[in-house]
């Protein structure tokens, strides 16, 4: 497994300011990854966060909003950028390993955001 | 795009019973993996199926990849106040860079 750790764990922010999530890692990993979980639903992929070069994003996510950054393989950040309210929700950081079975995700603790 | 649906959305039983969830999908994945979510913390892996017709037990969970690949399912037996949850099953290839496709998750409830 993988040790994530995540700060901070929860904010409360105002309409039009910005918050960084930071994502830490106990040992390197090639791929991390930076979801979104809104209340009582699934995950949805921001972006992959790559290593020394710039994060791939997904559909609907754009690099002005979410801004991320991955200096190292052991460490990223997750910036959302002008709030609103329709951006509370939870923010998780994730890393993929390999193991006996393949490839395994697993998950930081998430931060809860809530935009007023 | 790879969708996997899940059902029930929501399962609320007594402690003791048995329930299973379900995960299809119509594509095929290489791997499946199935995850809980308690309030308040991040999605914790529970187990990863590779190979079609595969059964892992985990204690009172059994978990099953369909032959072809495309559905999963997961059995809890004598359910316990500690298995409430939010339970997501994910696709995703076994190796290589491929994205983990999400399912639209299970939000059980186990009743003292």
């Amino acid at each position: 497994s993988a040790v994530i750790s995540q700060k901070p764990s929860r904010d409360i922010c105002q309409r039009g300011t910005s918050l960084t999530i930071q994502c830490q890692v106990d040992s390197q990993v090639t791929m991390m990854f930076w979801y979104r979980q809104q209340p009582g639903q699934s995950l949805t992929l921001i972006a992959t966060a790559n290593q020394g070069s710039e994060a791939t994003y997904e559909s609907g996510f754009v690099i002005d909003k979410f801004p991320i950054s991955r200096p190292n393989l052991t460490f990223s950040t997750l910036t959302v950028s002008n709030m609103s309210p329709e951006d509370s929700s939870i923010y998780l950081c994730s890393v993929r390993r390999s193991g006996r079975g393949g490839n395994e995700q697993f998950f930081g603790p998430g931060t809860r955001l809530t935009v007023l | 795009t790879q969708l996997l649906e899940q059902s029930p959305q929501f399962l609320s039983i007594q402690e003791g019973e048995n329930l299973t969830v379900y995960c299809n999908s119509s594509s095929v994945f290489s791997s499946l993996q199935w995850y809980r979510q308690e309030p308040g913390e991040g999605p914790v892996l529970l187990v990863t199926v590779v190979t079609g017709g595969e059964v892992k037990k985990l204690k009172r969970l059994t978990f099953q990849f369909g032959d072809a690949r495309k559905d999963s399912s997961l059995h809890i037996t004598a359910a316990q106040t500690g298995d409430t949850g939010l339970y997501l099953c994910a696709g995703g290839s076994n190796f290589g860079n491929e994205k983990l496709t999400f399912g639209t998750g299970t939000r059980l409830t186990i009743i003292p």
